[in-house]
């Protein structure tokens, strides 16, 4: 079992509507998790924390946690264009959870 | 520029030569991280330091490679006798040692094995 799953999409969404993105996690032990996004060629570029249970806002972006279904996903409101991208979903993990284990990211279209 | 910095950018190399790459984490950092990332994956982690310590490697990490943080500032990564699977972009992230450990990502150093 991988530590961290997520739907590699592409996920289109028309602009200004929500998109979703989700997150499944193997170690219980993570505590805080991180959303990162990355434009095609660059690397990660931090968006979001989240370390408490329930949903966590900041803008346009909500991040919601569910450590018993060991689940955390990403709202974006009013998405645009330039939203398009793969969104990573980053639990730390390792024997002090000092590491990242980073899923295969989802792509974001979104759609003029 | 107060950010994570890389150098090179892009290195073309053949297979079988030697090839460095170079962190300059964000100056208040104490940990730094090195990664590995291949078309449509997201990054693998290689290894990390706190100060000049390397702390943990990855058993990606095989021996043709290798990690130093020497005066817990800067760090080099070497690759010995590259491969064409070798060829990934090598991110390197920094990080407090308190807080939640956000890590901030350099630009990237793009490696191709020809």
């Amino acid at each position: 079992q991988k530590e961290v799953e997520q739907n590699s999409g592409p996920l289109s969404v028309p602009e200004g509507a929500i998109a979703s993105l989700n997150c499944t996690y193997s170690d219980r032990g993570s505590q805080s998790f991180f959303w990162y996004r990355q434009y095609s060629g660059k690397s990660p570029e931090l968006i979001m924390f989240i370390y408490s249970n329930g949903d966590k806002e900041d803008g346009r972006f909500t991040a919601q946690l569910n450590k018993a279904s060991q689940y955390v996903s990403l709202l974006i409101r009013d998405s645009q264009p330039s939203d398009s991208a793969t969104y990573l979903c980053a639990p730390p993990g390792g024997n002090n959870f000092n590491k990242f284990y980073f899923g295969s990211g989802t792509k974001l279209n979104v759609k003029p | 520029d107060t950010g994570v910095s890389q150098d090179p950018r892009h290195k073309i190399t053949k297979r079988g030569q030697n090839v460095t790459f170079r962190c300059d984490p964000i100056s208040e950092h104490n940990r730094l991280y090195w990664y590995r990332q291949t078309l449509g994956q997201g990054p693998e982690f290689l290894t990390y330091f706190q100060n000049e310590a390397q702390l943990e490697k990855s058993r990606l990490l095989s021996d043709r490679f290798s990690a130093e943080r020497p005066k817990g500032s800067f760090s080099t990564l070497e690759i010995q006798r590259t491969e064409q699977g070798d060829s990934a972009m090598y991110l390197c992230a920094s990080s407090f040692v308190t807080g939640l450990g956000e890590q901030f990502f350099g630009p990237g150093t793009r490696l191709t094995v020809l």
